[in-house]
């Protein structure tokens, strides 16, 4: 079975500042590991994903996330934080016996507040 | 027009009445998942399909039920609402064909049970 910790609910930081939001997991296969944004009173919205390629993954609103085999873990990480980033950060793993968008196993989720 | 459709998009009852709730989707999926999200806590996976004659318990299936009436339709019921099932549910698809492309997500249906 797998599993997800994100620890810590809440993350603030200054407008420009760096972002790094932990995400460690635990898998007995292969991971696909995956950040979702959940913006205020919105769905989920899909950072970025790893599926086996490259450690380290690039995604949308100039986020990226490592992939760390020896850690086991999956931090997202964005240079210059904006006033906009400002949302609910879920990190998630998927069953990988059953391909990469199979059912999904999420962590706590960490809101992140960015400050003027 | 989305490709994944949860209705309603809100919904407010008491406690001992049955809910359905429904999703729709058009993008020919055969996997089909209900989540709920809770303050704290995640989303937390109640049950699945992966076509429309399997279909499995996820994490917290009790209190809870589905229907997959077509590839397209896969619906959760709560047969006995309780104030405790106050939740934001959402459906999601996959395409086994595709194992790289993500789930896809509804825009969730929002729930409160007095």
């Amino acid at each position: 079975a797998q599993s997800v910790t994100q620890l810590g609910s809440h993350v603030s930081v200054s407008e420009g500042a760096l972002v790094l939001l932990r995400c460690n997991y635990s898998s007995s296969v292969p991971p696909y590991l995956f950040w979702y944004v959940q913006y205020p009173n919105q769905g989920l919205q899909l950072l970025l994903k790893y599926t086996s390629a490259a450690t380290l993954v690039k995604g949308i609103n100039g986020f990226e996330a490592e992939f760390k085999k020896s850690e086991t873990s999956f931090h997202l990480t964005k240079p210059s934080a904006h006033m906009s980033d400002a949302a609910e950060y879920f990190c998630a793993v998927s069953d990988g016996n059953t391909g990469a968008n199979s059912k999904l196993t999420f962590g706590k989720g960490i809101t992140l507040s960015v400050r003027p | 027009d989305a490709d994944v459709t949860q209705t309603p998009r809100n919904r407010i009852t008491k406690t001992g009445k049955r809910i359905m709730l429904e999703c729709s989707q058009t993008k020919g999926h055969d996997r089909m998942y209900w989540y709920r999200q809770d303050p704290g806590l995640g989303l937390r996976l109640i049950y699945y399909s992966f076509d429309v004659k399997d279909i499995n318990k996820g994490e917290i299936s009790d209190g809870y039920s589905v229907s997959r009436q077509a590839q397209a339709k896969f619906s959760l019921s709560l047969e006995s609402a309780i104030p405790n099932q106050t939740a934001l549910y959402f459906c999601a698809t996959s395409d086994p064909r595709r194992p790289n492309q993500p789930q896809h997500f509804g825009d969730g249906t929002r729930l409160s049970i007095l």
